[in-house]
């Protein structure tokens, strides 16, 4: 049964503390995604991996840090630097090579700092 | 500067009726567009998409529209279902060699009503 697995679905944080957000996926895609999604908004990019060792920042970088050291995975860490890291994580992942572009997604993870 | 935009943030349609989302884009560049449903708490599920050399595409109730010249697409529901009432995001991609990646609008959250 292929697809995408997040974990937690619900993660509380202390201020100044980080915390790790899991991805995996046994879809066989090369390229994987992390979005982040606050009330009423769209989907921002945060980061993104094209292959295993390598990873791009999106639009939204800052405060967060990634690593892709398996094809499977792309965890993704909230550091205390980011500001309001309050908000729903979505990962997605799509094939790399040639069209369409579809991306498929995770569950997503709902982090709530206190 | 948002390249892709969902003017209007709800929509509310009876039950058995036609459902109408709009989406505009700005980037000429575009030339891959995917709408996307998503109930709250959950990971976008990938609906419909349209390559820009095609004005139309049906999958059985859904239908998306492609008017290039007025860089604007839709995405048509027919007949509406309660079970459809979810936020719905077009998303847009260009070809490039940073791979696919997508452009998100920020979603219009539509209800059917029984």
């Amino acid at each position: 049964d292929g697809g995408i697995t997040q974990s937690p679905k619900y993660l509380f944080r202390k201020e100044g503390q980080n915390v790790t957000l899991s991805c995996e996926q046994n879809l066989n895609h090369d390229a994987m995604y992390w979005y982040r999604q606050d009330p009423g908004q769209g989907l921002r990019l945060i980061y993104y991996s094209q292959i295993v060792n390598d990873f791009q920042k999106g639009d939204i970088a800052e405060g967060y840090s990634v690593s892709r050291e398996k094809k499977e995975s792309f965890p993704l860490t909230v550091t205390s630097a980011q500001k309001n890291p309050t908000a729903f994580y979505l990962c997605a992942s799509s094939i790399l090579a040639g069209r369409p572009d579809t991306q498929y997604f995770g569950p997503g993870t709902r982090l709530t700092v206190l | 500067d948002q390249q892709v935009k969902q003017n209007s943030p709800s929509l509310s349609v009876q039950e058995g009726r036609i459902s109408i989302l709009n989406c505009d884009y700005t980037n000429s560049m575009f030339d891959y567009f995917l709408w996307y449903k998503k109930y709250p708490a959950e990971g976008p599920t990938f609906l419909i998409s349209i390559s820009s050399i095609k004005d139309k595409n049906e999958d059985g109730r859904f239908t998306v529209f492609l008017n290039k010249s007025a860089k604007h697409l839709s995405l048509h529901i027919v007949p509406s279902q309660p079970g459809d009432s979810a936020v719905y995001f077009c998303a847009a991609s260009q070809n490039r060699n940073a791979g696919n990646m997508l452009t998100f609008g920020g979603g219009t959250r539509l209800m059917v009503k029984p």
